[in-house]
């Protein structure tokens, strides 16, 4: 079974460009979640899926950050602009369903704002 | 607002040595869960405890949540090069909801 497939990999960009993260959760899972990592920090929630819907964005950055769903399938994480703080690993992660106990996560991706 | 900490923030053993990390809630939860991460990789799920006073084993780790489902425990015994990761828990969102929130991890670095 493939696991959450994430790209890219690692992305460089100067600040005030827009950038994009792509999140394809493990077939089957309805809920899928982006988190946002520092350096020696825990994941952090940025926002959560049940399907299509997204059922906790209270931490999401909204007026730069924006997600979406589409088909409750593969998601995507934009930031425009891009802030020298927004450096960090964007992690992406799926679960079976809501109130399940285990998150399969991506491998992330490092983004670098110069 | 909520915090999960955990203690010690990094710890050094010699292989074959003991390593114990704790995690503190500030509200009670109604599970809690551990994570590892190793250099360069994601958290991968290890466990989640839901009873009170729970202990939980897989091999040489042993996993304990507390009496007052405020605090746990992961214990490995005799340490190996392998166990080399920064460990994280995380606990429920207002001790019960769907989001979890994540302690900032202690990173183990184990010497051969």
């Amino acid at each position: 079974e493939a696991g959450v497939v994430q790209s890219p990999r690692y992305k460089i960009i100067e600040k005030k460009q827009p950038v994009a993260f792509w999140c394809n959760p493990i077939s089957g899972h309805n809920t899928l979640y982006w988190y946002l990592q520092n350096l020696g920090q825990g994941p952090e929630l940025l926002i959560r899926y049940e399907n299509e819907e997204a059922v906790d964005d209270s931490q999401l950055p909204k007026d730069r950050f924006s997600a979406e769903r589409l088909k409750g399938v593969d998601s995507t994480l934009k930031i425009q602009p891009a802030e020298l703080g927004d450096s960090a690993v964007y992690l992406c992660a799926s679960s079976l369903f809501q109130g399940s106990n285990e998150q399969f996560f991506g491998p992330g991706t490092r983004l670098t704002v110069l | 607002g909520q915090q999960v900490m955990q203690i010690p923030q990094y710890q050094h053993v010699q292989e074959g040595e003991d390593f114990t990390t704790y995690c503190n809630s500030s509200t009670t939860l109604s599970n809690i869960q551990w994570y590892k991460q190793r250099p360069g990789g994601h958290p991968v799920f290890l466990i989640q405890l839901v009873k009170s006073g729970e202990v939980k084993k897989q091999k040489r780790l042993t996993f304990q949540f507390g009496e007052a489902k405020k605090n746990s425990s992961l214990h490995i015994t005799a340490t190996q090069t392998t166990d080399v990761g920064t460990y994280f828990c995380a606990g429920p969102y207002q001790g019960g909801s769907e989001k979890l929130v994540f302690g900032k991890g202690t990173k183990l670095t184990v010497n051969p």
